[in-house]
């Protein structure tokens, strides 16, 4: 089945405690990129990845880190985590940049106290 | 500045009636227009893509318009049933050069469909 893979689905951790959550597709897909919604601003970008080895920047990155060492995989992480990062993450796949629809994680429920 | 603004916020509509949601963009240059169904708390599943030169797109009760002329789309939604409660956002891409592409997220339109 064709999916994308986030964990963990919710998390709580306390501030500056680094963390990482993981992102995995199946598809064979070059594009991945990650979200955060909030109330009322909708999906933001945060990164993502035309490819392996290539990153860059999206709405905003601040804070975050991503890498794509390999194709499937596309992790997110947090050096320094704060209370406004606190969000709902999304991880999503393409077969490539803007042209199909993308396919969405079942989404990271992040919590920073 | 790239923008996409959706109405209405929220809509409120008794089982199985029709209702249509709207969005308007100023995105250029223009790639495709997507629309997704988020039901809370979930991931946005993908209903629609429509290129430049689709005007008309169905997925089973959904029918989506796009009129590439005023920049403005629309969802349908036909028959409505209480699964089709959520969030509908619209997406808008723009080739932004070198293979890359820029989307362009509404903030959604909250449907509750109530019996």
């Amino acid at each position: 089945e064709a999916q994308v893979t986030q964990n963990p689905r919710y998390l709580i951790t306390v501030t500056g405690k680094k963390l990482t959550v993981t992102c995995s597709q199946n598809m064979n897909h070059e594009y991945m990129s990650w979200y955060r919604q909030d109330p009322g601003l909708g999906l933001r970008q945060i990164y993502y990845s035309m490819n392996v080895e290539v990153t860059d920047k999206g709405d905003v990155p601040e804070g975050y880190k991503v890498s794509r060492k390999e194709k499937r995989n596309f992790p997110l992480i947090l050096e320094s985590p704060s209370p406004n990062q606190t969000s709902l993450y999304f991880c999503a796949s393409s077969l490539s940049a803007g042209v199909e629809g993308a396919f969405f994680g079942q989404g990271t429920r992040l919590t920073v106290v | 500045k790239n923008q996409v603004e959706q109405s209405p916020q929220s809509l409120i509509i008794l089982e199985g009636k029709n209702c249509t949601l709207q969005c308007n963009y100023t995105v250029s240059p223009f790639s495709n227009l997507r629309w997704y169904k988020q039901d809370t708390g979930r991931g946005p599943v993908s209903l629609t893509i429509m290129t430049f030169s689709e005007n008309t797109k169905s997925n089973g009760r959904y029918t989506a318009t796009l009129d590439a002329d005023t920049k403005q789309s629309s969802l349908h939604i036909t028959a409505s049933q209480l699964s089709d409660s959520a969030s509908y956002i619209c997406v808008v891409s723009a080739y932004s050069g070198a293979g890359s592409y820029q989307l362009t997220f509404g903030k959604g339109t909250k449907l509750s469909v109530i019996p």
